[in-house]
């Protein structure tokens, strides 16, 4: 079944570092994938999203690249700052899905210190 | 925007006890979601809901039940809790369709004893 691996946290990063999260994912039909930020103590929020190969998802400085070469979406930033540190789960819908469901990743934990 | 509410934020039960988890959008979405989150395991569809009266198990529904009455509310139960049933809950809506963006609430923390 389809299914998506993220770099296991926790990241640790001083502030205005860049950042990089790798997500794969495998599927067998045509997925729209996403990113999803979880501040603490909060439900998850749409971060991003692309809907088809090579389209590029981007919100409040982070990137991410539909690569269906290397059935990747890697989530890029390039400076953080102490307010991104958060779980981040990357995520995937396959068009055919009844009902919109999404497959999670298993989070990665980013830590920004000052 | 978009609003989703859940009825607890933190939750003690005792083993056996029957638990409601209530859930409330106030956008008129068409589709409800309940999931767990665990560490290291991210998030695992309970159940899912695309209309009133409708549901459909997603991939870890033992030990679980649904109720939608009402477009705007969405219910999990856990009918005989126990302690492996010890997590985040969390519940989310969207319109009808696979593209659209998942709204999620703030979760409730239920500790089963």
């Amino acid at each position: 079944g389809d299914s998506v691996t993220q770099m296991e946290g926790p990241v640790t990063l001083s502030e205005e570092a860049f950042l990089t999260i790798n997500c794969t994912y495998t599927a067998t039909g045509y997925p729209s994938l996403f990113w999803y930020v979880q501040y603490p103590g909060e439900g998850l929020q749409l971060l991003l999203k692309a809907t088809k190969a090579d389209d590029k998802g981007s919100n409040k400085g982070f990137e991410a690249t539909y690569r269906k070469e290397t059935t990747s979406f890697h989530l890029e930033k390039g400076s953080v700052q102490v307010s991104d540190s958060a779980v981040y789960f990357c995520a995937l819908s396959d068009r055919d899905n009844q009902g919109g469901k999404l497959i999670f990743g298993q989070g990665t934990e980013l830590s920004v210190k000052p | 925007d978009v609003k989703v509410t859940q009825s607890s934020r933190y939750l003690v039960k005792r083993t056996g006890e029957k638990v409601f988890l209530e859930c409330v959008q106030d956008m008129d979405h068409e589709n409800m979601f309940w999931y767990r989150q665990d560490p290291g395991l991210g998030l695992r569809l309970i159940y899912f809901s695309y209309d009133v009266k409708m549901k459909e198990k997603g991939d870890i529904p033992e030990g679980y039940s649904v109720s939608r009455e009402k477009k705007e509310r969405f219910s999990l139960i856990l009918e005989s809790a126990s302690t492996n049933q010890t997590s985040m809950y969390l519940c989310a809506s969207s319109l009808a369709g696979a593209l659209e963006t998942q709204y999620f609430g703030p979760g409730t923390r239920l500790l089963v004893l």
